[in-house]
Order: C-alpha cells, then sequence, then structure tokens
C-alpha cells in the first residue's frame, strides 16, 4: 500500500532531550515535506527536500534539523527541544514538486515538551 | 509571495443542506489551488485542485470548488452536507514561483447536526 509513515505517533518530552521523528514513503516520491499544526494557525512548512541530498528551510525552521541521505526517507530532528515545540508535525511527500501535485500525508506525531 | 485566508474559522450546518467554505488568496503569478480535507486523528488528504485548467473544479466526495480570478477567491462548496463531512478543511495556494513552497489557510472546521 502506497503511503507516509511516520514514528512515533505520540511523544511526550522534556526540554533539551535531542528526539527525532522519523518519516519514511514507499513511493518513490522526489519531494518530502515537514509542517507543523497550530490551533489556528494552519500548517506551517518547518523544512522540505527536492531530492536526495537536497534539503531547504520553510517558513518556521528554527529550533529544528532535517536530512535526506536516502529517497525514502526524511527524518526531523530536535536538538534541544523546547515547550514552544509542542505541536501536531506531518510528514508529507508529492512525485514533483509539491507545488502542482498532491501531497500525501502522514497520519501525525502529537509532540508534547515539557 | 503568495498567501491564503479562510473567511470563515467554523461552519455549522444541518444534514442534507448545503455548505459553503470561503478561501481568498494572494499570489503574484498564475497559483494553483488546492483543498483538503482533515477528519479527527488523521492526516490531510486532497479533495480537489486547481493547476489553471478549468475553472470549476471537482472533487471527491461531491465537492466542487470554482476560481474566480477577478475576485481572487477558491470557495469550496457541496449542495448536500453529510455527517461524514464534518472535518476540518484546509485551502492551499502555490504561486509556483522557484521557492517550492506552498502556504495553508488557517483551517475551517465543518460540523454537521443530525
Amino acid at each position: 500500500e502506497a503511503q507516509v509513515t511516520q514514528n512515533p505517533r505520540y511523544l511526550i518530552t522534556v526540554t533539551g532531550k535531542k528526539l527525532t521523528v522519523t518519516c519514511s514513503q514507499n513511493m518513490n516520491h522526489e519531494y518530502m515535506s515537514w509542517y507543523r499544526q497550530d490551533p489556528g494557525l494552519g500548517l506551517r512548512q518547518i523544512y522540505y527536500s527536492m531530492n536526495v541530498e537536497v534539503t531547504d528551510k520553510g517558513d518556521v525552521p528554527e529550533g529544528y534539523k532535517v536530512s535526506r541521505k536516502e529517497k525514502r526517507n526524511f527524518p526531523l530532528i530536535l536538538e534541544s527541544p523546547s515547550p514552544n515545540q509542542t505541536s501536531l508535525y506531518f510528514c508529507a511527500s508529492s512525485p514533483g514538486t509539491g507545488l502542482n501535485e498532491k501531497l500525501f500525508f502522514g497520519s501525525g506525531t502529537q509532540l508534547s515538551v515539557l | 509571495a503568495q498567501s491564503v485566508t479562510q473567511l470563515d474559522s467554523h461552519v455549522s450546518v444541518s444534514e442534507g443542506t448545503p455548505v459553503l467554505l470561503r478561501c481568498n488568496y494572494s499570489s503574484s503569478y498564475s497559483p494553483s489551488l488546492f483543498w483538503y480535507v482533515q477528519h479527527p486523528n488523521k492526516g490531510l488528504q486532497l479533495l480537489l485542485k486547481y493547476t489553471s485548467a478549468a475553472t470549476l473544479v471537482k472533487g471527491i466526495n461531491g465537492f466542487e470548488a470554482e476560481f474566480k480570478k477577478s475576485e481572487t477567491s477558491f470557495h469550496l462548496t457541496k449542495p448536500s452536507a453529510h455527517m461524514s463531512d464534518a472535518a476540518e478543511y484546509f485551502c492551499v495556494v502555490s504561486d509556483r514561483t522557484w521557492d517550492y513552497k506552498l502556504s495553508f489557510g488557517a483551517g475551517t472546521t465543518v460540523t454537521v447536526r443530525a
């Protein structure tokens, strides 16, 4: 089944403890992206990647890192999480640039930073 | 840069009555426009998209949207609401420039009364 898989689904952590949220897609998509969703703000893009080893900042990249060493994986890394990073996170992929084509979304990761 | 405004944060309708979700956008170029739906505890799913073909776009589950350039609008409608339409809806715009970014609206929550 074609899908975008995020793990974990729920995560509770403490300030400063490094964490990684994994994202994997099995559709051979070029484009992958991370978003955070906060009430009243919609989705805001954190980072995106057009292809392997090509990543770029979105609208809210501060406090996050990403890597794209393989086409299928695009992990989101929080080196030193803070409470303002408590949010619902979504990974998405698309066969093209993501601008004209459908985005395929994962089921989300609810992160709480205490 | 592009932006999108969803004019209603919450819409409540009775089952069997029409649904109207309003979206205005701004874009310096010829935009691509999308509507996504998010059911509780799920990722986002594409309802429909406009990419400079027909201005009336039909999507899944009986939804359609009309692109009106003169009004910079892309409102989503459905003739008859169903209980399963209760969800959050996001209008998304891309002006297809070289920064490969999408802009999401803040979302409209739809409740359907029996």
